[in-house]
């Protein structure tokens, strides 16, 4: 157990829809990463956050959002979904911003139909 | 840009031999490169990691990997294969200095056969 822990497990929806995944990250820990798995992408840099505040973009969509709370955990937002948005979703948690380990989650799975 | 690329998107090897996973990476400066490996429905779990000290990294589970400047390789290696070893495998850089953005190899699933 990584200590990371993401809500839901599992998320079936239709195309057009909007989703919103929750990630908790480790006790102690101020950055937040989303990544995106897909069997044509691989496994991709979304976003990342440090203590509430943007800090890097990667190959996220405009349809896609993300946001970090005082609490410190990050929800990602997903919306107008379409069938290509079909992937595992991880976040992953690290004391600093940068050049620390980051801890995965196990993932949420998006099934868009 | 850095990119990674992973030969083989399987390997094979019988319980007891010799695991290589091969990572080639390409970078303008000297990254730090990760191998991380995934079992079935779960997360990615950190292996090792190189962040320019000890060329040779080794890591949990018996794995080590030696870091090769002049191959541009970073390949991952446990001499005697384990039935629980079977996973995918993912080799990952990253620029110094930089967020954790992680740029990951497109993955090599291992199994291991009796």
């Amino acid at each position: 157990d990584s200590g990371v822990t993401q809500t839901p497990k599992h998320l079936i929806t239709a195309t057009g829809q909007r989703v919103t995944l929750r990630c908790s990250p480790r006790s102690g820990d101020l950055s937040v990463y989303w990544y995106q798995q897909s069997l044509d992408q691989g496994l991709q840099f979304l976003i990342q956050y440090y203590n509430g505040e943007e800090r890097a973009k990667g190959n996220i969509l405009e349809r896609f959002s993300a946001q970090q709370f005082p609490d410190l955990h990050s929800e990602l937002n997903l919306s107008s979904l379409e069938l290509g948005d079909s992937a595992l979703y991880f976040c992953a948690s690290s004391v600093g911003s940068m050049n620390t380990e980051a801890f995965f989650g196990q993932g949420t799975r998006l099934t868009v139909v | 840009a850095q990119s990674v690329t992973q030969l083989g998107s399987h390997v094979s090897v019988s319980e007891g031999a010799l695991v290589l996973l091969r990572c080639n990476y390409s970078s303008s400066v000297p990254p730090y490169l990760f191998w991380y490996v995934q079992y079935p429905n779960q997360g990615l779990q950190l292996l090792l990691k190189y962040t320019s000290a000890a060329t040779l990294v080794k890591g949990i589970n018996g794995f080590e990997a030696e870091f090769k400047k002049s191959e541009t390789s970073f390949h991952l290696t446990k001499p005697s294969a384990h039935m629980s070893d079977a996973a995918e495998y993912f080799c990952a850089v990253e620029l110094p200095g930089s967020a954790r953005q992680l740029t990951f190899g497109s993955g090599t699933q291992l199994t291991v056969l009796p």
